[in-house]
């Protein structure tokens, strides 16, 4: 049991590139998150999908896309990094109706030059 | 809007007992997460409490809260070294909702 996979686990960008960050459950969870965590700021939300078919915007959304490709997988994409956007990338997922455990992947170290 | 609160320091020795501390906003919280970081990892859930409990134990950590003061804490029995680590609490309102974050406390043990 895999649980919270990320791909990749560490990127360096140029400023202006774009990627895809990748994250998959293997749990049959119905909701997944987006998540930067910057020092001294602790976790932030950026993305979140509730449910298969919904996602919606956290607290810095902004320079960030998502697409919940399935149950099982949620992209973060970034189509013009910028340095502000250096940062850990976590993604999380909850079964949520029977279930209110939280679990999380191993992260993305995302560096923009 | 909603908010978590801790403390950003904790030192103790090994063998003493840890207490970390959090407090929130929301009174309408009903999980309420304890969460452990170690360096260069990922956040492992610990443990999470119902807002109509008042205590829940397993093993070394004890969580309690106080619904009416807003205030969580984690108390771990016989701290090792190795539970040196951040330490996120965390608040969401349903199964179904964000969870919201304090900023972590870094825990410190020493030999």
């Amino acid at each position: 049991n895999a649980g919270v996979t990320q791909t990749p686990k560490f990127q360096v960008l140029k400023t202006g590139q774009s990627m895809t960050l990748q994250c998959a459950q293997d749990m049959n969870h119905n909701s997944m998150y987006w998540y930067r965590q910057d020092p001294g700021m602790g976790l932030r939300l950026i993305y979140y999908s509730a449910s298969e078919g919904t996602t919606d915007k956290g607290e810095v959304p902004n320079g960030y896309n998502v697409s919940r490709l399935n149950k099982r997988e949620f992209s973060l994409r970034l189509e013009s990094a910028a340095p502000s956007q250096t940062s850990v990338y976590f993604c999380a997922s909850r079964e949520g109706l029977r279930n209110a455990e939280a679990f999380f992947g191993q992260g993305t170290r995302l560096t923009v030059v | 809007g909603e908010d978590v609160e801790q403390s950003l320091f904790l030192s103790v020795r090994e063998g003493d007992s840890s207490v970390i501390n959090c407090t929130y906003t929301d009174s309408s919280s009903t999980y309420l997460y304890w969460y452990k970081q170690e360096p260069g990892a990922g956040l492992q859930l610990l443990t999470y409490i119902f807002s109509n409990m008042d205590m829940k134990q397993d093993q070394r950590l004890t969580v309690l809260l106080n619904k009416k003061d807003k205030h969580l804490s984690l108390r771990i029995a016989d701290t090792q070294t190795g539970d040196s680590a951040i330490y996120f609490c965390a608040e969401s309102y349903s199964g179904y909702s964000t969870l919201t974050f304090g900023k972590g406390t870094m825990l410190l043990v020493s030999p």
